[in-house]
């Protein structure tokens, strides 16, 4: 069985400050990993995928993340903080190959302080 | 680009009624997900469709249904909607068996009242 674990429900940054939201899964096989944001009232979009090839991947509005195998982790970073980036952020993953149901963290809010 | 399109995007039900959730993925698009996300959660699958044919199922309640059409399009059917029905119910689609990333659509906001 697949599952991630976010490990803080609520993060507080200050604007132009790096963001950290770490993410820790657990799977049977080799997984694909995925953060997706959500701004409130909106839909779920995708900020970037890991899918084993290289581990530090590179997503959209300056995101990034490492897959680390040994710590079996999928941190998500950004160097600097804007006030835009305030939304709930979901660890996902997903394993079985020919289905890919996605399993959801129980998400991180990001508050971005002026 | 072209998104996923689901619709209505709001709807208000009374308890016992019926609900019916449809979704039209990104075109050429071949697989649907379904997705429940009540207030404060995380989104959970609910089912899933390849050609046409259901691939998967999670925690979907027995009074729930789906089917996928020939033109790809996927319809949620809830009957006998109960107070925990409420939630936002979000679609999503994949482009192929090589494909892992799913592309979500707006979802649509049910209120059973």
């Amino acid at each position: 069985a697949q599952s991630v674990t976010q490990l803080d429900s609520h993060v507080s940054v200050s604007e132009g400050t790096p963001v950290l939201l770490r993410c820790n899964y657990s799977s049977s096989y080799s997984p694909s990993l995925f953060w997706y944001v959500q701004h409130p009232n909106k839909g779920l979009q995708l900020l970037l995928k890991y899918t084993s090839a290289a581990t530090l991947v590179k997503g959209i509005n300056g995101f990034e993340a490492e897959f680390k195998k040994s710590e079996t982790s999928f941190h998500l970073t950004k160097p600097s903080a804007h006030m835009s980036d305030a939304a709930e952020y979901f660890c996902v993953v997903s394993e079985r190959p020919g289905n890919e149901k996605l399993t959801f963290g129980t998400g991180t809010r990001l508050t971005i302080i002026p | 680009a072209a998104g996923v399109i689901q619709s209505p995007r709001h709807l208000i039900k009374e308890k016992r009624e019926t609900a019916t959730l449809k979704c039209y993925p990104i075109p050429r698009h071949d697989t649907v997900y379904w997705y429940q996300q009540g207030p404060g959660q995380d989104p959970q699958f609910l089912i899933s469709f390849y050609e046409k044919m259901q691939s998967d199922k999670g925690s979907i309640p027995d009074r729930f249904s789906a089917q996928q059409f020939s033109d790809y399009h996927s319809e949620l059917n809830m009957s006998s909607l109960e107070l925990g029905d409420s939630a936002l119910y979000f679609c999503a689609s994949r482009p192929g068996f090589r494909s892992v990333e799913q592309y979500f659509g707006p979802g649509t906001r049910l209120t059973v009242t």
